[in-house]
């Protein structure tokens, strides 16, 4: 399967600022990447599919304008959660889907604390 | 949108010991895949069945896709089978592919 690789693992930041987390397919060309939400103790619920060279697409209820989308090419993809607040903390988790099949595989998980 | 629904939620073994989990789901499914989470969070992939049989190990899970329903066995369980077990579909009728829709988990334990 793919191997997908997340920075950094663990982040901590104060109110209303930035955090930029970084989604990387090492072995895989990802036109598509796939970001994920998980609140402590909840399951997995899809934010928006990031597109290479177009923008991305949210899912209902995620702010676009707070969560930035960048994929510039077919191995990165970034997640920038701007102006932070305590409600953003969370466990944020990317995945590709490496062989067009719809199996997904998942990087290891960032996991953001706003203070 | 589609419905996914894991049984038991909790679930606490003997080391040892043997275990179904399953995974009900509303709609017709492109894809399904069991995922193990571990203490750290990452998503180990266990099996993507979206219909048959299949067996790794320990390990083996069934989808009766014209039932919709899952079910992860899990035999001779030991301590570090312990996690959260997710269910996911990549609902058919949906607008994207790849696009995993996924139930709320079983938390597993396992006692020495």
């Amino acid at each position: 399967g793919a191997v997908v690789s997340q920075h950094p693992s663990r982040v901590i930041c104060k109110s209303g600022t930035s955090v930029k987390i970084e989604c990387r397919s090492l072995d895989f060309q990802a036109t598509t990447m796939f970001w994920y939400r998980q609140f402590p103790k909840q399951s997995l619920m899809l934010m928006a599919t990031s597109n290479e060279g177009s923008k991305a697409t949210y899912e209902q209820g995620v702010e676009k304008d707070k969560f930035l989308i960048n994929h510039a090419s077919l191995t990165l993809s970034t997640l920038t959660v701007t102006s932070a607040h305590p409600e953003d903390s969370s466990f944020y988790i990317c995945s590709v889907d490496s062989a067009n099949t719809g199996e997904l595989f998942f990087g290891e998980g960032s996991r953001l604390t706003v203070l | 949108g589609i419905q996914v629904e894991q049984s038991p939620p909790d679930l606490i073994l003997q080391e040892g010991a043997n275990s179904t989990l399953r995974c009900n789901f509303s709609d017709s499914v492109n894809n399904l895949q069991w995922f193990h989470q571990n203490p750290w969070g990452q998503l180990i992939n266990l099996f993507y069945i979206p219909s048959g049989t299949k067996q790794n190990g320990r390990l083996s899970a069934t989808t009766v896709a014209t039932e919709r329903y899952s079910l992860l066995y899990i035999s001779s369980s030991q301590t570090t089978d312990s996690g959260v077990y997710f269910c996911a579909v990549d609902h058919a009728g949906g607008t994207s592919y790849g696009k995993l829709t996924f139930g709320q988990g079983t938390i597993l334990t396992v006692h020495p």
